[in-house]
């Protein structure tokens, strides 16, 4: 089993709907958990970072639920410039992050 | 303010050769990690430097070595190169007082193995 697991997708969406995306991870231990951001052929840049009360960034709201180890991530009023692949990903040491696969967002006129 | 910089930014190696990559990282920052992303997987983690040592390192053969010289940059090194090598190479850097998980990535370097 990975440690974090994503829906590949891709996930394809017309402009202005609400797509929300899962992840789990099943190292209990895990400590801080993110959402990441890659465009094709580019790298990963932070999206949120994501707590056990739920954070909100303008359209997007990541959540956590360590019991069931997951972590959410819901766009909102979805945008073209959103298309993009999202990475979960959590630490499991010192500034290390184990990511996903990501899950790939398409978002059509 | 510069963020990460990795050089070169493409290269093609043919198997069993070696290569280096080369990382600057963000201003400010002392730790720099580099990850191996393979086409349509997420980012590997290959190991951590801080303070001139390797201080974590994935589960990736010794013929990945690193190192980190006294102005934070980084090189990576891989030995006897093989075509499942072939690979975005991603650098991110850190500091080790900041934001846990707060890493901020190079653009990477995509080596082609033939």
């Amino acid at each position: 089993r990975k440690e974090v697991e994503q829906d590949p997708g891709p996930f394809n969406v017309p402009e202005g709907a609400t797509v929300a995306f899962n992840c789990t991870y099943s190292n209990s231990a895990s400590q801080s958990f993110f959402w990441y951001r890659q465009d094709c052929r580019k790298e990963p840049k932070l999206l949120m970072s994501v707590y056990s009360s739920g954070n909100e960034d303008g359209r997007f709201t990541a959540q956590l639920n360590r019991a069931s180890q997951y972590i959410s991530l819901l766009i909102r009023d979805s945008k073209l410039s959103d298309s993009a692949t999202y990475l979960c990903a959590v630490t499991t040491g010192f500034q290390k992050l184990v990511f996903g696969t990501g899950t790939r967002l398409l978002v059509s006129p | 303010d510069a963020g990460v910089t990795q050089s070169p930014t493409h290269l093609i190696k043919t198997r069993g050769q070696q290569v280096t990559l080369r990382c600057s990282p963000k201003s400010g920052h002392d730790t720099v990690s580099w990850y191996q992303q393979a086409l349509g997987q997420g980012p590997q983690f290959i190991f951590q430097y801080y303070e001139e040592e390797e201080r974590q390192r994935g589960n990736f053969p010794d013929r990945f070595s690193g190192h980190q010289f006294p102005n934070y940059s980084s090189e990576l090194n891989v030995n006897a190169l093989l075509l499942g090598d072939s690979a975005l190479y991603l650098c991110a850097s850190s500091f080790v007082r900041g934001v846990t998980g707060e890493l901020f990535f190079g653009e990477g370097s995509r080596l082609t193995v033939l």
